[in-house]
């Protein structure tokens, strides 16, 4: 089975520091894709960013970066110089070639970050 | 601007009386699908549909049911809602065909039941 585990539910960080949030996950495939999305308080859930398990160079979206690392199965996310408009709740994410069909995603629990000013 | 709407954003029903929740799109993606997220929880796949295939997942309670009656619109129909049914709801939508197509959201209807 497929799994994805967020182990911090909650986290605060100061803003402009960095943080890091992490996340596991169990496949036995060996090509798929990790997203981490951002679900602000009532608001839309979003992309942040993604990783392509087949490339060794980690993602980087501005102040967001992974860092991944196949062999153990880790994906976490530093967020650099943190704002308050990164307070949200975030969300790791699978996702692997289906047997037929469409595409489907795996969630972790997701982490809620709190910016403090 | 907005590409996934839900409607309603908060709606309330009482136990046993049938609600429909609804999405729409703007962007003609071919697949649509449907989360359940309870608090703390990771967002539940129920069912997503492929243009007009519907796939539904094994462990989707026959309570919940969908229709899609034409690219632009989903809905999902929960037939006799329970207290355990309370939940945000989620509408994404994602083009088809490539794995790291990302997801659409819209902002989810939140389902209370009394």
């Amino acid at each position: 089975a497929q799994t994805v585990t967020q182990s911090q539910p909650e986290m605060s960080v100061q803003e402009a520091e960095t943080v890091t949030l992490s996340c596991t996950y169990d496949t036995s495939e060996n090509n798929y894709y990790l997203f981490w999305y951002k679900q602000p308080p009532s608001r839309q859930m979003i992309l942040v960013i993604r990783q392509e398990a087949y490339k060794q160079q980690n993602a980087t979206e501005n102040r967001f970066s992974v860092n991944f690392q196949k062999a153990a199965k880790s994906f976490s996310l530093k967020i650099s110089d943190s704002q308050l408009g990164d307070t949200a709740m975030y969300f790791c994410a699978f996702i692997f070639p289906p047997l037929g069909g469409t595409y489907k995603y795996i969630f972790g629990t997701g982490t809620r970050l709190k910016v403090l000013a | 601007d907005a590409m996934v709407i839900q409607n309603p954003r908060y709606q309330v029903t009482q136990f046993g009386k049938p609600v429909t929740l609804s999405c729409s799109q703007t962007l003609n993606h071919n697949v649509m699908y449907w989360y359940q997220q309870k608090s703390s929880q990771a967002p539940k796949l129920l069912f997503h549909y492929y243009d007009k295939d519907f796939n539904n997942e094994a462990d989707t309670p026959d309570n919940f049911q969908s229709r899609r009656p034409n690219t632009s619109f989903c809905f999902l129909d929960i037939r006799s809602p329970g207290l355990g049914d309370a939940a945000m709801y989620l509408c994404a939508t994602s083009r088809a065909g490539a794995a790291n197509e990302k997801l659409f959201f819209g902002s989810g209807t939140q389902l209370s039941v009394l």
